[in-house]
Order: structure tokens, then C-alpha cells, then sequence
């Protein structure tokens, strides 16, 4: 595997369901960063992890909980959510201190709500 | 807050030249981007600029103005696979990105 996957690639859930979304980077970065991308909108930084410690929470509601377990891996749980969490969720990695540090991103999880 | 306005969408002819405004009012500066998005795809890097003037890359040039709070990303001899959604972000600290909600190119035959 090369770059940032994700798994899964679609998820359609009931609003009383708990799942987990999965980050993976294969790129040796320090920082880790959940997106949410909605329709007409622009990316929304909902959590940052630099060197596996959370740096950022956007304001993002408590039935989104990450973790980070280590500097390659990143999850997304999800609980209870609302149809209005229905999104493309991107999962994105970075090397700090480079030059440029720009942000690679994965394919992202198209996550449905019913 | 944050603030980065660009156009939402924007339609050009193959072969032709297309520029993407980007204006940005930020509480902070380390650094513009622009990526590139097709259609159910991941985001993918195209530029960076942290000094003002203008970066060239093959048929991809941005150019940067930090006291206009301005950007544009020019896009040459334009191809079909052009047709994508173009992002403007802006770095405020050591990593945080704050994106535009993103233009549509249409490159039409």
C-alpha cells in the first residue's frame, strides 16, 4: 500500500449504530487529520493529531470520537449520529517540519445516515 | 475567523487558459495551497506559496500576494482531465488548513 487509505470507502448507518471509520498512512508523517467534506462546502478540520497527541478539536460534537493509536493509524467512531453528518469524511497526513508540509489525503469514507 | 472566497464555477475550451481568484481574509499566514479535485476522488496537492511572486509547474502556475490577501492559479493549455474542482487553502500555524469551498473548471471541446 502506498499513501493514505481508508477503509471503508462507503458506510451507510442507522442513526442508533456505532462504527468506526479507518485511517492509514504510508508515508512515515508525524500529523494526522480528520476532514469533513459536504456538498457546495468547504473541508472542515475536525481533529488534528501531531506525534499521536491531539492538537485541535474543532468544535466537532461528542458522538464523533477519534483515536490515534500510533503515527500511522487514525480512527474515526462514529455514534448516534444525525442524517445531517452524512458527508465524505478524508482522512489526511503530514510531515510537520518539511518545507512545504503539504497534506496528503486518502480517498475519504462516503458515510450515509438514515 | 477565517475567510477564502473564490469563484464557484468557472467554464473554458480545451486548449485555452483559465485563472482561479482566490481572496483570503486569515488570522494568520504560513503559506497558500491549491489542490486538485476530480469527482469522488481524494484532494491531491498542486502548489504551494509562502513569498510573494509567482511559482511555476509544467502547465500549473500560482502566484501569491500577501498584502492583497490574493491568490490565482493559472491553468495552461487546458485538457479535458482538467475538469476538476480547484481548492484554495490557507495555513494560519504550523499545519491548520482553512479551505474555499472549492471552483468547478468545466474545460468544454
Amino acid at each position: 500500500e502506498t499513501g493514505v487509505t481508508q477503509t471503508p470507502r462507503h458506510l451507510v448507518m442507522g442513526m442508533t449504530n456505532k462504527k468506526s471509520l479507518k485511517c492509514e498512512q504510508h508515508l512515515g508523517h508525524n500529523a494526522m487529520y480528520w476532514y469533513k467534506q459536504s456538498a457546495k462546502k468547504p473541508l472542515e478540520l475536525m481533529f488534528v493529531y501531531n506525534f499521536k497527541e491531539q492538537t485541535e478539536n474543532n468544535s466537532v460534537p461528542s458522538r464523533f470520537s477519534p483515536e490515534c493509536p500510533n503515527s500511522s493509524h487514525l480512527f474515526l467512531h462514529l455514534h448516534t449520529l444525525q442524517p445531517e453528518d452524512s458527508a465524505l469524511y478524508l482522512c489526511a497526513s503530514s510531515q510537520v517540519e518539511a518545507d512545504a508540509s503539504e497534506q496528503y489525503f486518502g480517498p475519504g469514507t462516503r458515510l450515509t445516515v438514515t | 475567523g477565517q475567510n477564502i472566497d473564490q469563484p464557484t464555477e468557472m467554464t473554458a475550451t480545451e486548449g485555452a487558459i483559465v485563472q482561479i481568484n482566490c481572496t483570503y481574509q486569515t488570522s494568520g499566514f504560513n503559506g497558500l495551497f491549491w489542490y486538485q479535485q476530480h469527482a469522488g476522488e481524494a484532494p491531491t496537492f498542486l502548489s504551494y506559496n509562502v513569498l510573494d511572486g509567482l511559482e511555476e509547474k509544467g502547465r500549473f502556475s500560482s502566484f501569491l500576494s500577501r498584502s492583497k490577501g490574493y491568490s490565482y492559479l493559472l491553468l495552461k493549455e487546458l485538457q479535458m482531465k482538467d475538469s476538476a474542482s480547484y481548492l484554495c487553502a490557507v495555513r494560519d500555524g504550523d499545519y491548520k488548513l482553512s479551505f474555499g469551498a472549492g471552483t468547478t473548471v468545466t474545460v468544454r471541446a
